[in-house]
């Protein structure tokens, strides 16, 4: 089966801080995603890379980075927090096929800015 | 804006009885998948119905495909308390290339009571 690990389930940080999210993959995915869930909004990508060093911006992408250095790391960064990224935010990678694979995802990091 | 939409957004069933969700979509699809996410985990991939498919079972889900409504729904026969969950419909969109990139609805909240 494939796992895919994020590397906190629960995180604490304070507004202006710069955030680290991890996420690992052992199925030698292509593709990658990082979304946030939040009540009544679903869930929105805001990252996504489809090979090592590649990446894409998704819907939201304003205030976040990410960095794909080796295929089964993808990394999301909040560059200065803020409490609006307080959120559920969920991992999840994928077989580079056209769109017809599901997508594999973490427990998600449930990331509160104070 | 979200690409899939889903009805009801809560539903609530005793046990046994049958539970109906329903999702719509604007665009052309190569597939819809439905994804099941228990509180405060993941999301977990349930079936995929490709755009030529006009039904799919597994188990106990059913789901249907209409592409000239824009519509699926899916079924989850003799519900059980631990059917209690949300659940997600997403869409990948024509041209999207290999990267898998989904489209995912608000979801539907199922309580299945004992």
């Amino acid at each position: 089966d494939v796992k895919v690990t994020q590397s906190s389930r629960y995180l604490v940080k304070r507004t202006g801080e710069k955030v680290f999210l991890e996420c690992v993959q052992d199925m030698d995915h292509e593709n990658m995603f990082w979304y946030r869930q939040d009540p009544g909004l679903g869930l929105r990508l805001i990252y996504f890379s489809y090979d090592v060093k590649m990446k894409e911006k998704g819907d939201i992408p304003e205030g976040y980075s990410v960095s794909r250095e080796k295929k089964e790391r993808f990394s999301l960064i909040l560059e200065s927090a803020s409490t609006n990224q307080t959120s559920m935010y969920l991992c999840a990678s994928s077989k580079p096929t056209q769109g017809s694979q599901p997508q594999h995802f973490g427990d998600g990091t449930r990331l509160s800015i104070l | 804006s979200q690409q899939g939409e889903e009805d009801p957004q809560a539903l609530s069933i005793q046990e046994g009885e049958n539970a109906t969700m329903n999702c719509s979509y604007k665009t052309s699809i190569n597939n819809l998948q439905w994804y099941r996410q228990n509180s405060g985990r993941g999301l977990v991939h349930l079936i995929l119905i490709r755009s030529n498919e006009r039904e799919k079972h597994s188990g106990r889900l059913r789901v249907t495909l209409d592409t000239s409504k824009k519509s699926s729904s899916l079924l989850i026969t003799a519900s059980r308390a631990a059917d209690t969950a949300s659940y997600f419909c997403a869409t990948d969109a024509k041209g999207s290339g290999n990267t898998g990139k989904l489209i995912f609805g608000q979801g539907t909240t199922l309580q299945v009571k004992p």
